[in-house]
């Protein structure tokens, strides 16, 4: 496909029941983002990998949160023991540059993974 | 703390009318300033990026200003249309540490009506 995809699209989980979302990149993507949106808020990043090298976790909120791109390609974001305060939409964002070419840099998103924990 | 800053929260108005978006930021240092449109159920999609040499840019019926002196940044849509309802996100990136991150606002929440 031409764009990020991501899937599932919608999930619905029980409280401390694991999940992993899946993110396909745009092809040929260097840079893949994590996000988490809040009902009417706006995203907040979670992690960032440059091929398979995962440079900054920083925004992962708790040790729950794991996420791995093996390959440099997919991406999979893993929630254990989900907690009522997941719920969100997860956006997968991919780009074609490398850190240090940031100036004309465009992340492009993927339609976001709605998490509903109950 | 949230270091971007939108107003209005939401804004309703008129087929045809014209509208400003206000984005104001503390992010430093700052790398550019972009603004995203994000329908219902999408991904935010770029609309425009400026850096702090800019000062304005157009795409089609939006245009973009920044005064990097005061952090302010507006998005002015002109004649807007029934597909312009959604959400608008002001998205600040940061210089040296903060490389790869960027900073979202919460958005303003446009509502067009025929």
């Amino acid at each position: 496909g031409a764009g990020v995809s991501q899937s599932p699209r919608y999930k619905v989980a029980k409280r401390g029941q694991d999940v992993a979302l899946r993110c396909d990149p745009i092809s040929g993507h260097v840079s893949l983002f994590w996000y988490q949106q809040a009902l009417g808020q706006g995203p907040e990043f979670l992690t960032y990998f440059q091929n398979e090298a995962q440079l900054d976790k920083s925004g992962l909120p708790s040790d729950r949160f794991f996420a791995e791109r093996p390959e440099g390609s997919v991406s999979t974001l893993k929630i254990q023991r989900t907690q009522q305060e997941d719920s969100a939409v997860y956006l997968c964002a991919s780009s074609l540059v490398r850190a240090g070419n940031w100036y004309q840099e465009t992340q492009y998103f993927g339609p976001g993974t709605r998490l509903l924990v109950l | 703390k949230n270091q971007v800053e939108q107003s209005p929260q939401s804004l309703i108005i008129l087929e045809g009318k014209n509208c400003t978006l206000q984005c104001n930021y503390t992010v430093s240092p700052f790398s550019n300033l972009r603004w995203y449109k994000q329908d219902t159920g999408r991904g935010p999609v770029s609309l425009t990026i400026m850096t702090f040499s800019e000062n304005t840019k157009s795409n089609g019926r939006y245009t973009a200003t920044l005064d990097a002196d005061t952090k302010q940044s507006s998005l002015h849509i002109t004649a807007s249309q029934l597909s312009d309802s959604a959400s608008y996100i002001c998205v600040v990136r940061g210089r040296g540490s903060t490389l790869g991150r960027l900073y979202f606002g919460r958005g303003t929440q446009l509502t067009v009506w025929p």
